[in-house]
């Protein structure tokens, strides 16, 4: 079985702050995680992804995330937070074929104060 | 493009009426998997094939929602006597085993009036 957990619902930062979206796994395999960014009414946008290569993953506009085996941890990270990073955010965990094999957290809403 | 391709990107329809989506994975990706969005919420699973063979399918899926994959290329997902509780976004995602990632669509989204 395999699950992945986003810690917070919503996260509240100011312009120019660092962001940090908090997300856990749990999976009886090594799976691929994945951060997607999804604006409304839009489709996922891969922000980055770690595929058991390095565990810090720098990915598109500034985010970052690193692999923590030993947490089972894949917290995302921005240094400088901008007001176009306003959006829902998803950790999404791949271990393969079927229902369990590609899994979703519940998703973070990044708001961001101006 | 190698992309997953997903039509129609929008669909409105009205309640009671029958609708067809469609998805393009991947050329060669034997994995296949649909999701469905609502408002405000994650992608929740639908179903999964691996080629033509639909190997899991969510409880959501209720009879009046059917999905194939014929000869394991596009895939379809059908709708009938479309109800406003069906309006979401339908994701289409593929992959193929040794690829430690799966590919999304850009999704359609159904609006039931």
């Amino acid at each position: 079985a395999q699950s992945v957990t986003q810690l917070d619902s919503h996260v509240s930062v100011s312009e120019g702050t660092p962001v940090l979206l908090r997300c856990n796994y749990s999976s009886s395999y090594s799976p691929s995680l994945f951060w997607y960014v999804q604006h409304p009414n839009k489709g996922l946008q891969l922000l980055l992804k770690y595929t058991s290569a390095a565990t810090l993953v720098k990915g598109i506009n500034g985010f970052e995330a690193e692999f923590k085996k030993s947490e089972t941890s894949f917290h995302l990270t921005k240094p400088s937070a901008h007001m176009s990073d306003a959006a829902e955010y998803f950790c999404v965990a791949y271990s393969g074929g079927g229902a369990d094999g590609l899994t979703f957290g519940k998703g973070t809403h990044l708001i961001i104060q101006p | 493009d190698t992309g997953v391709s997903q039509n129609p990107r929008h669909k409105i329809t009205k309640r009671g009426q029958n609708v067809t989506f469609r998805c393009d994975p991947i050329s060669e990706h034997n994995r296949l998997y649909w999701y469905r969005q609502t408002l405000g919420q994650g992608p929740e699973f639908l179903t999964y094939f691996q080629n033509e063979a639909q190997l899991e399918k969510s409880r959501l899926l209720s009879d009046r929602f059917s999905a194939e994959r014929p000869k394991g290329s596009f895939s379809t997902l059908e709708i009938q006597r479309t109800e406003q509780g069906d309006s979401a976004m339908y994701l289409c995602a593929s992959t193929e085993e040794g690829i430690r990632e799966a590919f999304f669509g850009q999704g359609t989204r159904l609006t039931v009036v």
